[in-house]
């Protein structure tokens, strides 16, 4: 089965620049998503086709990817960043979907 | 405003069933292709089930095929999951989503806990 990895934690100050990784276990296909989820709340598309931002999402949040990993940045880190994050994409057929492990991101 | 409004979680033991629906406001129903993707409690995301604009076709989890059954009725913009043969591993806030193309899940509802337990 396809399966994404991503780190558990992740801890930043403020200000600093946050790194969170995806790892394919196979050649990408299709694209990678990222969500942000906070307690209580619904999961947030805050990246899409790898590198794309939805409109209303600061421009902190970028995206990236080189070979089967996938990395989404939030540079400027904010207290109000402190969420869950989880990437997401899809097996070759395309109908199957697949959400990664989640990072948890702690603003110290 | 897109609104997707899940309801008809709730306890239930191990065996039995349970129907969840899911309505849809803001856009053009039936047009989009619909997903249910659930959330353990404390724990990941998993995507469950997707149907069709027109419910032509499904596709399922592996954990879930065979007992769950997605289904959609455009007259009225609902979303419905059967979830038959409940599981405690079945325990989870249920959401549905869908997305603008069929790639992701650009919009959520605030989802329905379902807790299969005896």
């Amino acid at each position: 089965s396809y399966e994404l990895t991503q780190p558990p934690s992740v801890s930043v100050s403020p200000g600093q620049t946050a790194r969170i990784t995806c790892s394919r276990d196979a050649l990408p296909k299709q694209y990678a998503y990222w969500y942000q989820q906070k307690p209580g709340q619904a999961p947030v598309l805050v990246i899409y086709k790898d590198t794309e931002r939805p409109s209303g999402i600061p421009e902190r949040f970028s995206g990236s990817s080189s070979g089967t990993t996938v990395t989404l940045t939030i540079s400027g880190v904010q207290a109000e960043d402190e969420a869950d994050y989880y990437c997401q994409s899809a097996d070759s057929s395309g109908t199957y979907y697949v959400f990664g492990t989640g990072t948890k991101v702690t603003v110290l | 405003q897109v609104q997707l409004v899940e309801s008809g979680g709730g306890v239930v033991q191990p065996g039995r069933s349970l129907r969840l629906s899911c309505a849809a406001s803001g856009f053009t129903f039936s047009t989009y292709g619909m997903h249910w993707v659930r959330q353990t409690p404390g724990k990941g995301l998993e995507w469950v089930a997707l149907i069709l604009f027109d419910g032509s076709n499904k596709f399922y989890a592996d954990s879930v095929k065979g007992r769950f059954t997605v289904s959609r009725d455009n007259s009225k913009n609902t979303l419905y999951l059967q979830m038959n043969t409940l599981r405690t591993e079945d325990t989870a806030v249920y959401y549905c989503a869908y997305g603008v193309d069929y790639s992701n899940f650009d919009y959520w509802g605030q989802g329905t806990l379902v807790t299969v337990s005896s």
